[in-house]
């Protein structure tokens, strides 16, 4: 199965701040990959899909980058919404696999 | 708009059978641009995906290897659901379950919508 590593874990910031979470692949995934968001008791929402493409929706200050092995979500200005974990999952190969989640909390 | 409604019991107990369906609306199960997928959630094993339906002309069905011997997915194009059955639970299988759809223009790796998910406990 394909490991998905997220970084880092927890990160701490502010409103109006500039958020990036990174995500590596344990092999090449091409630009297979998602980045979701959940909010407590609440299912995932799908945010980004093919490393870079917007979901219908989600507003724009949330960005997506890499292929390969290598990913980050950016979010470019955090807003109070924002506050949650935000999971990658690998597309490119099954099983489908998700990364173990950055929380982004208040600072 | 694409909808989808779990149902199925909260708690079972070990060696049973764990089942849960999830009703769609918004889309019909046997659409062609469509696949139907379990998910479930817990502290331990983190989101965990285990499986998929879907129709292209006939029924195909993909599971992970660490549940594909006990687990099935049946389609019921009357109700225009899919349902999950998951034989021989143990505590290690307490989690939230989630079905969920990828629609085949983005590409059907990717959830696009989910259930609002089912907190599944195996005890006695």
């Amino acid at each position: 199965d394909i490991q998905m590593t997220q970084s880092p874990s927890s990160v701490s910031a502010s409103v109006g701040d500039r958020v990036t979470v990174t995500c590596r692949a344990s092999q090449d995934i091409s630009g297979w990959l998602a980045w979701y968001q959940q909010k407590p008791g609440k299912a995932p929402k799908l945010l980004i899909y093919g490393a870079s493409s917007l979901q219908s929706g989600v507003p724009s200050r949330f960005s997506g980058s890499g292929s390969g092995t290598d990913f980050t979500l950016t979010i470019s200005s955090l807003q109070p919404e924002d506050f949650a974990t935000y999971y990658c999952q690998q597309a490119n190969s099954f099983p489908w696999t998700f990364g173990q989640g950055t929380k982004v909390e208040v600072k | 708009q694409l909808q989808l409604q779990q149902s199925g019991p909260g708690l079972v107990k070990p060696s049973q059978t764990l089942s849960l369906t999830c009703a769609i609306s918004g889309d019909s199960v046997s659409s062609s641009s469509a696949t139907w997928n379990w998910i479930r959630q817990s502290p331990s094993r983190g989101l965990e995906w285990l499986g998929r339906t879907y129709y292209r002309s006939k029924w195909y069905h993909d599971f992970a290897l660490s549940v594909k011997s006990r687990m099935t997915i049946n389609s019921d194009t009357t109700k225009n659901q899919f349902s999950l059955q998951f034989n021989s639970v143990t505590p290690e299988d307490t989690a939230v379950y989630y079905c969920s759809v990828a629609m085949a223009a983005a590409g059907t790796g990717y959830f696009q919508q989910w259930g609002q998910g089912t907190l599944v406990t195996v005890s006695s």
